[in-house]
């Protein structure tokens, strides 16, 4: 099975700040990686797949770089409404299987 | 737009069963494979299973195989997630997710609110 690590598990900063996450695979999977955002009470949205590809309607201060083990979510200029979880997922094995990292909080300073 | 809405959650006993679906609207849903995805308190995202745009092919994780079965009906925009002998650790929010695209790739781009399973005596 393919394990994905997230890091930081957790993040203080504040509005306007940069910040980086990164996700690693345990083997090669190629772009096949997303990343999701979650707050707390709410659904899951998409924001990036196939490794940097930004979904629809997400603010182009999100990006998304790294293939094959190594992968990084950016926010260029965090805003208040991006303060939640943030998990990468890996899709290399899939079907049958996806596998999501442990998360990263992103929280205010 | 899409919309997902989850329905059946509730407790349960530790070996019993329980039923929880999912009411899709907005996109045509037969091209679509759909799945679950759970969160259980505390912990990050697990995904559980998928079902085929047809519903003709299904898919689980390790930890839910041979106790859980995903089905989609696609003349009511339904998919159900049937789960017997439940176990303390399949306590969690249960998310009804949507492909993507029209093929199985593993990118979830709909998600609907969550219906909670707690299972405990």
């Amino acid at each position: 099975d393919i394990q994905m690590t997230q890091s930081p598990s957790s993040v203080s900063a504040s509005v306007g700040d940069r910040v980086t996450i990164t996700c690693r695979a345990s083997q090669d999977v190629g772009s096949w990686l997303a990343w999701y955002q979650h707050k707390p009470g709410k659904a899951p949205t998409l924001l990036i797949y196939e490794a940097s590809t930004l979904h629809n309607g997400v603010p182009s201060r999100f990006s998304g770089t790294g293939s094959g083990t190594d992968f990084t979510l950016t926010i260029k200029s965090l805003q208040p409404e991006d303060f939640a979880f943030y998990y990468c997922q890996q899709a290399k094995t899939f079907p049958p299987a996806v596998t999501f990292g442990g998360g990263t909080k992103v929280e205010i300073k | 737009d899409v919309q997902l809405l989850e329905s059946g959650g509730s407790l349960a006993q530790p070996g019993g069963s329980l039923r929880i679906s999912c009411a899709a609207s907005g996109f045509s849903f037969n091209n679509y494979a759909m799945g679950w995805v759970r969160q259980a308190p505390g912990k990050g995202l697990e995904w559980v299973s998928l079902v085929s745009g047809s519903g003709g092919s299904t898919y689980y994780a390790d930890s839910v195989t041979g106790r859980f079965t995903v089905s989609k009906d696609n003349s009511q925009n339904t998919i159900s997630l049937q789960m017997n002998s439940l176990r303390d650790e399949d306590t969690a929010v249960y998310y009804c997710v949507k492909e993507r695209l029209s093929t199985i790739v593993g990118w979830f781009d709909s998600w609907g609110q969550g219906t909670l399973v707690a299972v405990s005596s």
